[in-house]
Order: C-alpha cells, then sequence, then structure tokens
C-alpha cells in the first residue's frame, strides 16, 4: 500500500496522558499536513510541515499540542495532557508538492478517544 | 480568508435516481475547488477538481461537478446513484498560499 499510512487507527486516553499520532507520508511525499475533524464537522487545518521543518501551524491549540516532521521517519502528532475536547478523528495528508493545484492524498485516520 | 457553505447536511434518495450536492464559496482572491469523498472510518478520497478551464468537471464513480463564478457554486451531481455511493461527501477550496478550507460535509444516504 503506497497510500499515507496512520497509526494507530484507533487510540484511548485518560485525561492527563499523552497521546502520539504517526503519519507516514505517500513515498516520495515531503509534505505533510494534519487535520481534525470533530463529530458533524468538516476537517480543520491544524499544521503544514515539510522534512524539518513546520511551515504553517496557525491552526494548531499554541498549548499541549506539537507536531514533527524528522529527516528520518513519520510525522508526529503530539498531544500532552489530554482533556475530553481532544477527542476527535486526527487525519494527516500528504502532497509532492505545495502547489495549490495538487491533491493532497489522505490517511485513514486515528481515532483519538479520552476517557 | 475562505468559507466554504454545504447548506444540505444530509440528503437521503432512492437508488438510480439522480442527486444534487450544493456547495457554496466565499473569496476575494481566485480559488482551486474540490470534492471529496468520505466512506466511514476512512479518510477522504478525491472525486474530482477544478483549476481552470471548462466548467464542467467529471470525477471518478460517474460524478461531475459545474463550476459558477457568478454563483460562486461548485455544485456536485450524479445522474443516477448507488447504494455504494452512501458517504460523507466535502466541499473544499484553496487560494494561493493558503491552506484547504473544508466545508462541513453533506451525509449522502442511498436507499434501496
Amino acid at each position: 500500500n503506497a497510500g499515507v499510512m496512520q497509526n494507530p487507527r484507533h487510540l484511548v486516553r485518560r485525561r492527563g496522558q499523552e497521546a502520539r499520532l504517526r503519519c507516514s507520508p505517500v513515498k516520495g511525499h515531503s509534505h505533510v499536513y494534519w487535520y481534525r475533524q470533530l463529530p458533524e464537522e468538516g476537517l480543520k487545518f491544524m499544521v503544514y510541515l515539510q522534512k524539518e521543518n513546520i511551515i504553517d501551524e496557525s491552526g494548531m491549540p499554541k498549548e499541549r499540542f506539537s507536531a514533527e516532521f524528522p529527516k528520518e521517519g513519520p510525522s508526529i502528532l503530539r498531544i500532552q495532557q489530554v482533556v475530553r475536547g481532544d477527542s476527535a478523528a486526527y487525519f494527516c495528508a500528504s502532497s509532492l508538492t505545495d502547489r495549490e493545484d495538487q491533491p493532497q492524498h489522505f490517511g485513514d485516520g486515528t481515532r483519538l478517544s479520552i476517557l | 480568508a475562505q468559507s466554504v457553505t454545504q447548506l444540505d447536511s444530509q440528503v437521503p434518495v432512492f437508488e438510480e435516481a439522480p442527486v444534487e450536492l450544493r456547495c457554496n464559496y466565499s473569496s476575494s482572491v481566485s480559488v482551486y475547488l474540490f470534492w471529496y469523498v468520505q466512506y466511514p472510518n476512512q479518510g477522504l478520497q478525491l472525486l474530482l477538481k477544478y483549476l481552470s478551464g471548462s466548467t464542467l468537471v467529471k470525477g471518478i464513480n460517474g460524478f461531475e461537478a459545474e463550476f459558477n463564478k457568478s454563483q460562486t457554486s461548485f455544485h456536485l451531481r450524479k445522474p443516477s446513484v448507488h447504494i455504494s455511493d452512501t458517504a460523507e461527501y466535502f466541499c473544499a477550496v484553496i487560494a494561493y498560499g493558503q491552506n484547504f478550507v473544508f466545508g462541513p460535509g453533506t451525509r449522502l444516504s442511498v436507499l434501496p
């Protein structure tokens, strides 16, 4: 499968714990995007990364959330001290270039549930 | 900034009937327009996109959409739906130097 791979598919955490979501982009893609989808809502942009760089994090909460895309390995979205409101589906997408006319390829998401 | 409106949150339709899912957008600059489909527990798949040229765009699975600049609309249509088309459909826009903005989605339910 050469698509975007996200793991885990489902993640359950208790309030106050940390959540780590992983995303491996399509082979050859160096642009990665994270989105959050709340129930009955569309996807909301969180952060855009290229290898080792955060390009745009305007959609990411200022506290507790961080993202990285190291030179080697998957992109990681990290949520510290999770709260009930963090429960959502988190989607990763990748693209070959940063051109607006290039579609983004989406993973199947990680569904995060906070107890 | 851009915004996308999908007026119909749910659309039930009988199998083999035609369907239109509405999408309107707001933007002060030119945008590219996309339709994505999301099946249960999956990510988004690209149905079609409008970049330039002919305003009627054909996509996968028999879907098509028409860009109407004066009405700032990009409605999605299919002449005859199948049970397998049951899914959530998202309209999205992106402008130069900006990020994707998605609509809230329309849940299409195809009834036997």
